[in-house]
């Protein structure tokens, strides 16, 4: 069973606006990444936050980390055409442990 | 570097026919994983090597997936006989498993399966 859902599942916005998109989960972790995938391809990794962080940020990335809440946000600011793709959080519970949520797919309208 | 290598890319076969996927690694990844992922779905964990070992194949469906990874480096995935839903996309990852430390995971671009 997947550990985590992405909210919301799709995403339409105009180039140049940003984008959040959530990520609730249900159990303790001891990191939590964001990956994006684009139509065909394979995952790649954006960034990590660990548990006992509360916000990281890596170009025009910014991720924040709620653990009372069990969530986590993905802002992208100033999208570009280029960020079409479909988001993923993952949850790591230690060691090798991965579970994906279930994907935002992201539209940026030229 | 070369990244995470996966074939075939796609393949269609007919229902109860056997497949396999063949996955080669980053070189030096300890780690390997194995992922399957529906349609609008997110990546679901097969099977996880450490080197040779299978440390977690929770998820395989055991009476007919198998995987194996000789010698700690490629890797197949093999379905026999496969079924209507096993319809998806196979995904190989690869990492470098370091103590205490965040080990990301390297994705291959995938086989897309088609069972008709």
């Amino acid at each position: 069973s997947q550990q985590g859902e992405e909210d919301p599942q799709a995403l339409s916005i105009q180039e140049g606006e940003n984008a959040t998109m959530n990520c609730s989960y249900k159990t303790s972790i001891n990191n939590l990444q964001w990956y994006r995938q684009n139509s065909g391809r394979g995952l790649v990794h954006l960034i990590l936050i660990r548990s006992n962080e509360r916000e990281k940020h890596s170009g025009r990335l910014r991720v924040t980390l709620d653990t009372s809440k069990k969530s986590s946000s993905l802002l992208i600011t100033a999208s570009r055409a280029a960020d079409t793709a479909s988001y993923f959080c993952a949850t790591g519970k230690g060691g090798n442990q991965f579970y994906f949520g279930t994907g935002t797919s992201l539209t940026v309208i030229p | 570097e070369a990244g995470v290598v996966q074939s075939p890319r796609y393949k269609i076969i007919e229902k109860k026919q056997p497949v396999a996927f063949w996955c080669n690694p980053i070189s030096g990844h300890n780690t390997l994983y194995w992922y399957r992922q529906n349609l609008g779905q997110g990546p679901e964990l097969l099977i996880r090597y450490e080197n040779e070992e299978a440390v977690d194949d929770s998820q395989l469906p055991k009476d007919r997936f198998s995987a194996e990874r000789l010698k700690g480096v490629d890797s197949t995935l093999k379905i026999q006989p496969a079924e209507l839903g096993d319809s998806a996309v196979y995904l190989c990852a690869s990492s470098l498993t370091r103590r205490a430390t965040y080990n990301e995971q390297f994705f291959g671009p995938g086989t897309r399966l088609t069972v008709l």
